[in-house]
C-alpha cells in the first residue's frame, strides 16, 4: 500500500501566483481531508469529502481557497491568488469510511509564499 | 461543534520517566479518541486510539485512559526514550455521524532528555 500521496512536497511561489496542491488517497478510502498546519494555529481542518462530495468547507479561510475531488483517487486544493500568510504545511489525509475514523496522513506539502 | 483542549503545551522529562498528556472534550456524543505523534518535519501518525465502550487501552509503553463522565482522556507513556520526543495530538470524533471528521487538540511538545 503506497499510503496517501501528495505533490509537490515543497512549493515556493511569489505572492499573487496560483498554487495547486494534489492528493491521492489510499485506494478504497471514502473520506478525504485537507488540513493546514502552522506554528500559530496548529492543525486546522480546511475541508473534507465523503464519496467525492464536499461535506464541510467551513474551515476554508476565504474565497481564495478552493478544493475539488473529481474522482475517488484524486483531489486538489487551489489557492488563487496566494499570499505570504498562506505559507504553511498542507496535509491531506484519508480514512476508510465514516464509521472507520482512523485518518492516514500524507507527507504534506510545505508551501512558502514570498 | 466539538472543542478539544490539550495540556500541557510543552512537557520535558528525563529518559526513563513517565509522561502524561491530558485532553478534555465538549461534545458528549463523541465516542472515538485517537492520539497522533508527529516527529519534526514528518506527518502525524496514529499511535493509539480508544472508543467510548472501554476505559483504558495499552500498547507496550503507551496507554490511554478515558473518563466519559468527566469528558477527558489521557495519554500515558512509561519508560520514556529520546525517540519519544515529538509533538503529540489528541483528537475526538463522533463515530458514524461526522463522516470521520476529527477535532484535534493544540498539541503537546514532548522532549525526553537522555
Amino acid at each position: 500500500d503506497a499510503g496517501v500521496i501528495q505533490s509537490p512536497r515543497h512549493e515556493v511561489t511569489e505572492m499573487g501566483q496560483e498554487v495547486t496542491l494534489r492528493c491521492k488517497p489510499i485506494s478504497g478510502h471514502n473520506s478525504l481531508f485537507w488540513y493546514r498546519q502552522t506554528m500559530m494555529r496548529g492543525l486546522e481542518l480546511l475541508i473534507y469529502f465523503n464519496n467525492n462530495v464536499p461535506i464541510d468547507d467551513s474551515g476554508m479561510p476565504e474565497d481564495r481557497f478552493s478544493a475539488k475531488m473529481p474522482n475517488a483517487s484524486f483531489s486538489t486544493l487551489k489557492i488563487q491568488p496566494s499570499e505570504p500568510r498562506d505559507s504553511a504545511v498542507y496535509f491531506c489525509a484519508s480514512s476508510l469510511s465514516a464509521a472507520q475514523e482512523t485518518q492516514y496522513f500524507g507527507p504534506g506539502t510545505r508551501l512558502l509564499v514570498l | 461543534g466539538e472543542n478539544v483542549e490539550q495540556h500541557p503545551s510543552t512537557l520535558s522529562v528525563q529518559e526513563g520517566d513517565s509522561a502524561v498528556i491530558k485532553c478534555t472534550y465538549s461534545d458528549s456524543a463523541s465516542n472515538y479518541f485517537p492520539w497522533y505523534k508527529q516527529e519534526l518535519g514528518k506527518r502525524p501518525q496514529l499511535i493509539i486510539d480508544i472508543r467510548s465502550n472501554v476505559g483504558e487501552k495499552k500498547d507496550q509503553r503507551i496507554a490511554v485512559t478515558l473518563n466519559k463522565t468527566a469528558k477527558h482522556f489521557s495519554l500515558h507513556i512509561t519508560e520514556t526514550q529520546p525517540e519519544d520526543s515529538a509533538v503529540y495530538f489528541c483528537a475526538a470524533s463522533e463515530s458514524g455521524t461526522s463522516y470521520g471528521k476529527l477535532t484535534f487538540g493544540q498539541g503537546t511538545i514532548l522532549t525526553v532528555h537522555p
